[in-house]
């Protein structure tokens, strides 16, 4: 799987929109990138994935540039309650093995 | 409701005594993984499990055993505990493909 790198920590203001990176630029053709969040000791929980193209859903919007070697995780409106260590992945959608790194602790700020 | 569980959710121990924490899944998701978590490190992958009888290893997978003798469980067996193995400890699953992983809610181990 290819590595990932991200800011070890971010702050937003509470109501703004969140941008978080990701650098991947080893990734590959075949593999996904991936977001999960992880609030804290909780169990991570799965916020968005993309191979290509952007995606949107109900938490989040996913934004991959055109070389796949980049990625960027919006929250549209951060809330006290997305502050979390956010961790950028990306694997092969049928492999199993997979390298979490350290992830980007956000902190939204009142 | 779809869920992935984890018994013991805390257990304190001492060195060398055998435990095993359970791992359980109802979605009937193929694939299985484990993983601890300590300070600085993120989460760092023990072992995976692709389907009944199909396991191997992760990053870390010395002093753990696992089985996948039923598609819902995967128990995590430490069969000699060690202090370094005090950590936190999640379990995963997810379908075949490009899915989602869907996490358990931790177990917390000290090893004394």
């Amino acid at each position: 799987d290819a590595k990932t790198t991200q800011p070890p920590s971010m702050d937003c203001a509470e109501g703004r929109a969140a941008n978080l990176p990701c650098n991947h630029s080893t990734i590959s053709g075949n593999e996904y990138v991936y977001w999960y969040r992880q609030i804290h000791s909780q169990g991570p929980q799965y916020i968005i994935h993309g191979l290509k193209n952007n995606e949107t859903n109900e938490m989040a919007s996913l934004i991959i540039t055109e070389d796949r070697k980049s990625s960027t995780l919006i929250l549209p409106h951060a809330t006290l309650r997305d502050t979390a260590v956010y961790y950028c992945i990306v694997r092969v959608g049928g492999y199993q093995k997979v390298t979490f790194g350290t992830g980007t602790k956000l902190q939204v700020i009142p | 409701e779809a869920q992935v569980t984890q018994n013991p959710r805390y257990l304190i121990t001492v060195t060398g005594k055998k435990l095993t924490v359970t791992c359980s899944q109802n979605m009937n998701h193929e694939y299985m993984s484990w993983y601890r978590q300590d300070p600085g490190l993120g989460l760092r992958q023990i072992y995976y499990s692709m389907n009944v009888e199909v396991t191997d290893k992760g990053d870390v997978p010395e002093g753990y055993k696992v089985s996948r003798k039923e598609k819902r469980n995967f128990p995590l067996i430490l069969e000699s505990p060690s202090p370094n193995q005090t950590s936190l400890y999640f379990c995963a699953s997810r379908y075949r493909g490009p899915y989602e992983q869907f996490f358990g809610p931790g177990t917390r181990l000290t090893v004394l």
